[in-house]
């Protein structure tokens, strides 16, 4: 059974980047979509990006984020990765990783984690 | 990328049926046979519950189907229970390199 756990600091000053850790338990990263998605306190989901861990790594990333994600991925580690850049208030949210087919379903979803950005 | 439109609440008493509305336009949901259905329990992470508009994932009940007429979508639950009172999700593929796109979310209550 695939297993998603997302990892990384709770707190992030305003201006600085956001920066967490997805680890896959139960079968290999490779050959798969991998996303992340947020969701404010409160508010709807928004699909931030994912990456093809396929032999050219390709990304895809929301327009409206794209200027400040980068989103990688460690085979050897069987992890993923999300940096957001330039984070302000308006990034505080709950942050998850998932596995998706493309951009028509998300499969399988990690519990989330919650990133405030605060001073 | 606009969100698509669902209701914010709907409600219906146990046993009965009730269904969530998906809005789009023709580039994404009416565009194409690629809607999914999440259901998302209060404090944890959504789950998918329909794909392909009408696929159902194994595992999840046959109380729910979905289905598409132009550019919406729906999603009913038949034999309302109350562990179904959750917040549901749809999301439409776009086209092309865009990404999905998620609807604003509908809170179902069980009366």
């Amino acid at each position: 059974q695939v297993q998603l756990q997302e990892s990384g600091p709770g707190l992030v000053k305003p201006s600085e980047t956001l920066s967490l850790t997805c680890t896959v338990s139960g079968d290999s990263i490779s050959g798969y979509y991998w996303s992340w998605i947020r969701q404010p306190p409160g508010k709807g989901l928004e699909w931030i990006g994912y990456i093809y861990n396929s032999g050219s790594g390709s990304t895809n990333y929301n327009p409206s984020l794209k200027s400040r994600v980068t989103i990688s991925v460690d085979t050897s580690k069987n992890q993923f990765f999300l940096k957001l850049s330039s984070v302000t208030a308006a990034d505080t949210a709950v942050y998850y990783c998932a596995r998706n087919r493309g951009d028509t379903m998300i499969q399988i979803w990690g519990q989330g984690t919650l990133v405030t950005v605060s001073s | 990328q606009s969100a698509l439109t669902q209701p914010a609440s709907v409600s219906g008493s146990p046993g009965q049926s009730i269904t969530i509305s998906c809005a789009g336009t023709s580039s994404d949901v009416g565009g194409y046979d690629y809607v999914s259905w999440y259901q998302q329990d209060p404090g944890k992470a959504p789950k998918v519950v329909i794909y392909d508009v009408s696929k159902r994932p194994s595992g999840v009940s046959n109380r729910f189907s979905g289905s598409k007429s132009g550019n919406t979508a729906s999603l009913t639950i038949s034999g309302l229970q109350a562990d179904d009172e959750a917040d549901y999700y749809c999301c439409s593929y776009a086209g092309g390199k865009t990404l999905g796109v998620f609807g604003t979310g509908t809170k179902v209550t069980v009366l």
